[in-house]
């Protein structure tokens, strides 16, 4: 976990506010995830980025949006947040380059509540 | 229908039992079949996995795959309190990679 950081940790916030969370890695790995979990729901996925120039929804992006400020950075904005986004959320990084598959690395999550 | 389906209902068994984890799959572009394994307040990690179908085993771990059936497995022998997580499993193609739910398992001392 120590190669994927994310801040905060812990954030409890009101509706209507602007939340940004951040994702730092120094794996060297050009593509970078974010994921919310929900009990019962499993991993979602939000945003995705390839590289530094290329950002992607996921299937969940509808109240969100993300930057990707340098291949080791990649953050998560709520610009508007609202209840039923409180949720664990996870960044992650991968670098499928000769692998055969996409093993991701995944930070130690941010959980977040909306109240 | 979620392209990973994985019955997240709590499992419990008493330690040294056998653990039989199992996912289904719709997609038939998917090639690569993972299971991550996720502590309580951690972020998942890659426990294993599997191309096409087959038998994988790591220790007390075996991942099994039967794309005819589009069917994913794990077994966790001799199971340990230390093996008391969620576990995800995942399935990827085509650059796209597809969580299950998650199952809870909880191994009694």
């Amino acid at each position: 976990d120590a190669d994927v950081t994310q801040t905060p940790r812990n954030r409890i916030t009101k509706t209507g506010k602007r939340i940004m969370l951040e994702c730092s890695q120094t794996k060297g790995h050009d593509r970078m995830y974010w994921y919310r979990q929900d009990p019962g729901l499993g991993l979602r996925l939000i945003y995705y980025s390839f590289d530094v120039k290329d950002i992607n929804k996921g299937e969940i992006s509808d109240g969100y949006s993300v930057s990707r400020q340098a291949q080791a950075k990649f953050s998560l904005s709520l610009e508007s947040a609202i209840p039923n986004q409180t949720a664990l959320y996870f960044c992650a990084t991968s670098a499928p380059g000769r692998r055969i598959t996409d093993t991701q690395y995944f930070g130690p999550g941010t959980r977040l509540t909306v109240l | 229908q979620k392209e990973v389906e994985q019955d997240p209902g709590p499992l419990s068994v008493p330690e040294g039992a056998i653990v039989s984890l199992n996912c289904t799959y719709s997609n038939s572009a998917f090639q690569y079949f993972m299971w991550y394994r996720q502590y309580s307040r951690k972020g998942p990690e890659l426990l294993m996995y599997t191309y096409s179908s087959g038998n994988k085993e790591d220790g007390r771990f075996t991942a099994q795959v039967d794309k005819s059936s589009k069917y994913i497995s794990l077994f966790i022998r001799d199971s340990q309190p230390s093996d008391s997580a969620t576990y995800l499993c995942a399935a990827y193609g085509n650059n796209r990679l597809a969580f299950g739910k998650g199952n809870q398992v909880v191994v009694i001392p």
